[in-house]
């Protein structure tokens, strides 16, 4: 079955430059997740959308943005990349929004801010 | 502050044996789900089961079994008869509204 796709898997970045991730939901996904999780962290919400409006937003910061496009796939902006901002970036989507829904995650984009 | 916790930072355990991964939960909400999910050393998270919370029935599969208690707020995961692949970090987590909300997780290492 198909999975969540997320590019690139590896990400290395410079202090003060930008980034952006990618994510490709599964066939018929509306809803799109992103996490981040810092090392030996818990994932953590950054931000939500569904039929491409932000439906929640999280501990995300100000220097990143998000949207999703009409195919459904998302991508995350992130600007004057901090060294604290090297994480395992996880992108899930599910079948509709709500909490009955499932959230199948991606495989993660590593991203290292040296 | 509807919390997730796993009181078990890390567990280690011989192969073949039974191994329990416990999860205790905050919830102020009638309707809600439960999560498991596995991260191995390659970083994926792999999602395991869902529970909702108005079904308490336990669930196996596999070697893998879930019990799910209302009364005292707990979902735990039993792994039966370990092995070396199941060496991960394993996370409960719960719904708040869309997001998931994780604990901290359980380091589960089988030794061979």
């Amino acid at each position: 079955a198909a999975g969540v796709i997320q590019s690139p898997r590896h990400l290395i970045k410079e202090k003060r430059e930008t980034a952006t991730l990618k994510c490709y939901p599964i066939p018929r996904h509306d809803t799109v997740y992103w996490y981040q999780q810092g090392p030996g962290q818990d994932p953590q919400f950054l931000i939500s959308f569904y039929e491409k409006m932000q439906s929640d937003k999280g501990s995300i910061p100000d220097r990143f943005s998000a949207q999703q496009f009409s195919d459904y796939h998302s991508e995350l902006n992130m600007s004057s990349l901090e060294l604290g901002d090297s994480a395992l970036y996880f992108c899930a989507s599910s079948a509709d929004r709500g909490h009955q829904e499932t959230q199948y995650f991606g495989p993660g984009t590593r991203l290292l801010v040296l | 502050a509807q919390k997730v916790t796993q009181a078990q930072t890390e567990i280690s355990v011989v192969e073949k044996e039974d191994v329990t991964l416990d999860c205790v939960y905050e919830t102020r909400d009638t309707t809600y789900y439960l999560f498991w999910y596995k991260q191995p050393p390659s970083g994926e998270l792999v999602f395991l089961i869902r529970r909702n919370s108005f079904d308490e029935q336990n669930e196996i599969s596999g070697r893998y079994s879930w019990n799910f208690q209302k009364s005292t707020s707990s979902f735990n995961f039993t792994i039966t008869a370990s092995q070396v692949v199941d060496s991960a970090v394993y996370f409960c987590a719960r719904n708040r509204d869309d997001k998931i909300i994780f604990g901290k997780g359980t380091r589960l290492h089988i030794l061979p």
